[in-house]
């Protein structure tokens, strides 16, 4: 039941861009997008509602294709800031149900 | 507001010892979820209330796990006997509604060491 991250790490130089996805077995209604730093809380970033939903801030975006159950994470043009591990989260019977996450590492 | 509050930050214990994590969630907040977070598991939910009433525990782990929310403004997770693979980093979350539509604030947690 518990959404599938991938890929379960990537490292870019700054500057490039990443793509991350996460992909449901189950019926996929929503989509919660976090970053947790190391050491710190995971923050939110975005929740996606409905189906075809494209939302962003700053160089941080996020699509969802309720059809096809997954959503994608995109972050263009990397900062150092972006390092992190990153996860979606799906609900299920009123309870968010995280991803294993997908570490971000950007370097200089 | 503060945020989500935990205490305490960390807590070291010896194997068979009671241990009590508190959390304080944001005032107005209607739902408050405990998770567990491992290298392995990643983030676990144990269990998730909605108006201080436990909805769905099914994430507890075993019977030594219980958790209370005597009052909108106070949880705890109690850990009796403590087990060393038990030793995980604790987080409180709590958000204005249930239903997982809308966003989750997490306190700072807990980090729990069993030796």
């Amino acid at each position: 039941q518990q959404p599938v991250q991938s890929p379960q790490a990537v490292i870019l130089r700054e500057g490039e861009d990443a793509v991350i996805n996460c992909s449901s077995s189950k019926a996929l209604y929503s989509v919660h997008w976090y970053r947790q730093k190391h050491g710190e809380a995971p923050v939110f970033l975005m929740i996606l509602l409905k189906g075809g939903e494209q939302k962003g801030h700053d160089k941080i975006s996020a699509s969802f294709n309720e059809k096809k159950q997954q959503s994608s994470l995109y972050l263009t043009a990397s900062q150092l800031s972006y390092s992190g591990t990153y996860f979606c989260g799906t609900p299920r019977d009123d309870k968010i149900i995280f991803g294993k996450g997908t570490r971000l590492h950007i370097l200089p | 507001d503060a945020g989500v509050i935990q205490s305490p930050r960390h807590e070291v214990t010896e194997m068979g010892q009671e241990v009590t994590l508190r959390c304080k969630p944001i005032s107005g907040h209607n739902s408050l979820f405990w998770y567990r977070q491992t290298m392995m598991r990643g983030l676990e939910l144990l269990i998730y209330f909605n108006n201080n009433v436990p909805i769905d525990d099914s994430g507890m782990p075993e019977d030594r796990f219980s958790a209370k929310m005597p009052n909108a403004s106070f949880s705890t997770l109690k850990i009796q006997p403590s087990e060393p693979r038990d030793s995980a980093v604790y987080f409180c979350a709590s958000s204005l509604a249930g239903g997982g539509n809308t966003e989750a604030f997490f306190g700072q947690g807990t980090r729990l060491t069993v030796v």
